[in-house]
């Protein structure tokens, strides 16, 4: 069983879009992330949720909503998708002190 | 405020030889360290962590990592590199009282040579 999983895996779209990445965690745990790699491998927090409440926001574009249906479940909406938004967006769940993380979805504006 | 420094971008290594990649610390108390390996194409996963204790810290894969306090340093290290060691290397570090945040350095990419 995967324990970190996202959908899709790659998503190809144009300027202007809206899109969303799908995140799910079979993991039991309260809190899940995502997190943004750019094309220089750098990896930086977006958003956190704990038990469906956000509690973290990293001053990403408001044209990012992450969504949390429910604890097990972290969506993401991207709203007039940019050039700039090209990246690898990871999904990660945290137990105590660990973070698990999906397999990413490579996300391609052109 | 927290920061995690990886002074090598690129590392290559021949198979067989020993490794050591660098991983600095900005903290001013007792960080959580961790080390984690990215494949091509794939998630993270997690190598090892340093909470507290023993400074020498053994992980999967036949990795370890030791925590200096004085340098600041959580660096990790493989006695003997196999081909399929070949990834992208990350450092991350938290702590007690935010250990909702996560920092991560900006990555080594280690090459192995057979």
């Amino acid at each position: 069983d995967t324990a970190v999983s996202q959908t899709p895996k790659y998503l190809v779209t144009q300027m202007g879009n809206d899109k969303s990445i799908k995140c799910e965690q079979n993991l039991g745990h309260d809190t899940m992330y995502w997190y943004k790699q750019d094309s220089k491998k750098f990896l930086k927090i977006m958003f956190s949720y704990n038990n469906k409440e956000l509690i973290i926001n990293e001053t990403v574009p408001n044209r990012f909503s992450p969504k949390s249906p429910d604890k097990a479940h972290l969506n993401l909406h991207i709203n007039s998708l940019e050039l700039g938004d090209s990246a690898v967006y990871f999904c990660a769940s945290r137990s105590q002190y660990e973070q698990y993380f999906g397999p990413g979805t490579r996300l391609t504006v052109t | 405020a927290q920061s995690v420094t990886q002074p090598d971008i690129h590392i290559t290594v021949s198979e067989g030889a020993s490794l050591e990649l660098r991983c600095n610390y900005s903290y001013g108390a007792t960080p959580y360290l961790f080390w984690y390996v990215q494949s091509p194409g794939q998630g993270l996963q997690l190598l090892l962590k340093y909470f507290s204790g023993d400074t020498l810290v053994q992980g999967i894969k036949g990795f370890e990592a030791e925590f200096k306090r004085s340098q600041s340093s959580f660096n990790l290290r493989k006695p003997s590199v196999h081909w399929s060691d070949a990834a992208e290397y990350f450092c991350a570090v938290s702590n007690q009282y935010n250990f909702n945040k996560f920092y991560f350095g900006s990555g080594t990419k280690l090459n192995v040579k057979p």
